[in-house]
């Protein structure tokens, strides 16, 4: 069954520090995985999109990195700030329909001063 | 550029009544539509997508229906609620061909 899990489901963090978010997922054949930030209430916003022959893509202070071999990504946010607060969903795409993404329950990010 | 737009933004509805929530796109043509359901601790499940206008692929069996009568214009509909139907509606875009799919501000639907 074609599947992302994603870990923590939540994680508290002071403003300024550094995290890093975890992906694993068991969709075959793949084709493409996204990051989504989501804030309470509203549509999800793209943070990067990879292919499997891309292993890091990098949208200023996010980077996620692909490893298409054990099937895990991360993504990684650096000097975090208050607005970074959000719901963070991790999305595979498969090969054979590119219409239907698999999405994770995402991880809840909580930025305190 | 692109704009994604869904009313109503919120909705408050009996069991038993009917649904429309209506999603357009504004500045592109042909794009793919979706509807997605994000019910409270779930992630987001696809409800339908569709091609073209009045072609729709529907990806869970339901009360729910789904129509695209203009390029740019899709619509969830449901002749009756059920409790179950609650949860945050959202509406979403891509170019064919480009993997990147744009997502509404969304419906949050409480079925009481």
């Amino acid at each position: 069954k074609n599947q992302v899990e994603q870990s923590p489901q939540s994680l508290i963090i002071l403003e300024g520090k550094n995290c890093t978010l975890q992906c694993n997922y068991t969709v075959s054949p793949f084709s493409n995985l996204r990051w989504y930030k989501q804030d309470t209430g509203r549509g999800p916003v793209s943070l990067t999109i990879m292919t499997f022959s891309e292993n890091t893509k990098s949208n200023g202070r996010y980077t996620a990195t692909l490893d298409a071999d054990t099937k895990q990504s991360s993504l990684h946010i650096t000097a975090s700030q208050l607005s970074d607060s959000a719901s963070y969903i991790c999305v595979v795409s498969g090969a054979h329909n590119t219409d239907k993404l698999i999405f994770g329950t995402g991880t809840r990010l909580q930025v305190f001063p | 550029s692109q704009t994604i737009h869904q009313w109503p933004a919120t909705l408050v509805q009996p069991v038993g009544s009917p649904l429309s929530l209506e999603c357009t796109v504004e500045g592109t043509s042909n794009p793919n539509l979706y509807w997605y359901r994000q019910a409270a601790g779930r992630g987001l499940q696809l409800l339908f997508y569709s091609v073209g206008i009045g072609q729709i692929s529907s990806e869970v069996p339901q009360n729910l229906s789904a129509s695209r009568p203009q390029d740019r214009q899709f619509i969830l509909s449901s002749k009756k609620l059920l409790l179950s139907d609650s949860g945050f509606y959202l509406c979403a875009w891509r170019h064919r061909g480009i993997y990147e799919q744009y997502f509404g501000p969304g419906t949050r639907l409480t079925v009481t």
